[in-house]
């Protein structure tokens, strides 16, 4: 297994959907997880750190599941700002960088 | 907030030039970042630094050199630069030292993209 993987999309959908995508690691030392955005041209910005527990930031929705080493981002009712490339991001090797998934590309359109 | 430049957006060398691309940043930082993007092989670790005057090899550093002779400052610099250094560089910071049990948020500047004729 590739240390972090994630569909690459692209993921089209229409303003006000639900879309959901998931990561694979394969690290299971890992103790932190992260949702980057990052827009065309731009630098990756922090979406949301990742908690154990699930954690909600308005229509984002982040969860992780450490028994099958994923985790998720759920974004609700999709606006066409949303369009972006998500980046997967995990704690990695022994010290304690972090790695990058080569992300999932959204558009969201009118 | 966080802020992070970077000397240049863009930038044209021939090759075998020196290259220096320089990076600040404001909010006292231990770590510090150099990576490349390119496409379809996402971020790719270059060089890192926990400390002044300390560096450590990422992933892809050959190459590459690293300077961090002041904290708020690390300088990735090609020694002779080549047509597949051509790329985005990203430079990055975060707040936390090397005895952290957890990696913290990495902080990235805008970018410099690089071109190697």
């Amino acid at each position: 297994r590739k240390e972090v993987e994630q569909d690459p999309g692209p993921f089209n959908v229409p303003e006000g959907a639900t879309v959901a995508f998931n990561c694979t690691y394969s690290n299971s030392a890992s103790q932190s997880f992260f949702w980057y955005r990052q827009d065309c041209r731009k630098e990756p910005k922090l979406l949301m750190s990742v908690y154990s527990s699930g954690n909600e930031d308005g229509r984002f929705t982040a969860q992780l599941n450490r028994a099958s080493q994923y985790i998720s981002l759920l974004i609700r009712d999709s606006k066409l700002s949303d369009s972006a490339t998500y980046l997967c991001v995990l704690e990695g090797g022994s010290q304690g960088n972090l790695i990058f998934g080569k992300g999932t590309k959204l558009s969201v359109k009118p | 907030d966080v802020k992070v430049t970077q000397s240049s957006r863009y930038l044209v060398k021939r090759t075998g030039e020196k290259v220096f691309l320089e990076c600040v940043q404001d909010m006292d930082h231990e770590n510090m970042f150099w990576y490349r993007q390119d496409p379809g092989l996402g971020l790719r670790l270059i060089y890192f630094s926990y400390d002044v005057k300390m560096k450590e090899k990422g992933d892809i550093p050959e190459g590459y050199s690293v300077s961090r002779e002041k904290k708020e400052r690390f300088s990735l610099i090609l020694e002779s630069a080549s047509t597949n250094q051509t790329s985005m560089y990203l430079c990055a910071s975060s707040l936390w030292g090397r005895a952290s049990a957890n990696a913290d948020t990495q902080y990235f500047g805008p970018g410099t993209r690089l071109t190697v004729l």
